[in-house]
């Protein structure tokens, strides 16, 4: 059983336009989200967080937004950059778990010029 | 800071030799996670480690599997004996406090 689902695996948008990545959980017990960036031959790299006490959480180009009721969380880039180009990861744990996170099967997005 | 140090970078080895990774974590980090990327079953925990203790190795696919922690800078992956089935990027991570999660570079791993 998937607790963690981004259910399209490639999503392609024009440079300057918004990109809107999805991820979906069942887990009621996850209360702490997670997107996280991987280039090729990398390691994938933490993007930005949300905690379930919050609905959007914003850090320059990037927000994240849950929709607890849904078990949903959506990334936005805007703009989105060529340089955004990469996998990206979702990721959910509990808190009490000692950081033990559930991983999405990632989404590959690429920015055109 | 170095970052999370994996080594090798790459293996490649025969079918029935023993493997092992090594991981350096961020130094003042506290959690340590391994980590499996395959094609099939996308990027998924083996085991993790807080405070050089496993917490949970629920995800370590059989007993050919084993990992250490014997200090807070250091930590092993060891299969043996290893199958062609075990090919894939294996992942070290390591944090501090909860959640946020510093990935290293990546072992990646072919068994023939």
């Amino acid at each position: 059983d998937q607790q963690v689902k981004q259910n399209s695996p490639s999503l392609s948008v024009q440079e300057g336009r918004i990109s809107i990545l999805n991820c979906d959980y069942t887990n009621s017990m996850f209360d702490y989200f997670l997107w996280y960036k991987k280039y090729p031959a990398e390691g994938p790299t933490f993007l930005i967080s949300i905690s379930s006490i919050k609905d959007k959480n914003e850090d320059g180009r990037f927000t994240v937004f849950l929709n607890k009721s849904a078990k949903h969380l959506s990334l936005h880039i805007v703009p989105s950059q060529p340089g955004d180009s990469a996998v990206y990861f979702c990721a959910a744990s509990e808190r009490t778990n000692a950081g033990k996170s559930t991983f999405g099967d990632g989404t590959t997005l690429t920015v055109k010029p | 800071d170095a970052g999370v140090i994996q080594s090798p970078r790459h293996e490649v080895t025969e079918m029935g030799q023993e493997v092992t990774l090594r991981c350096k974590p961020i130094s003042g980090h506290n959690s340590l996670f391994w980590y499996r990327q395959t094609m099939m079953r996308g990027l998924e925990l083996l085991i993790y480690f807080n405070n050089n203790v496993p917490i949970d190795d629920s995800g370590m696919p059989e007993d050919r599997f084993s990992a250490k922690m014997p200090n807070a800078s250091f930590s092993t992956l060891k299969i043996q004996p290893s199958e062609p089935r075990d090919s894939a990027v294996y992942f070290c991570a390591s944090s501090i406090g909860l959640g946020t999660q510093y990935f290293g570079p990546g072992t990646r791993l072919l068994v023939l």
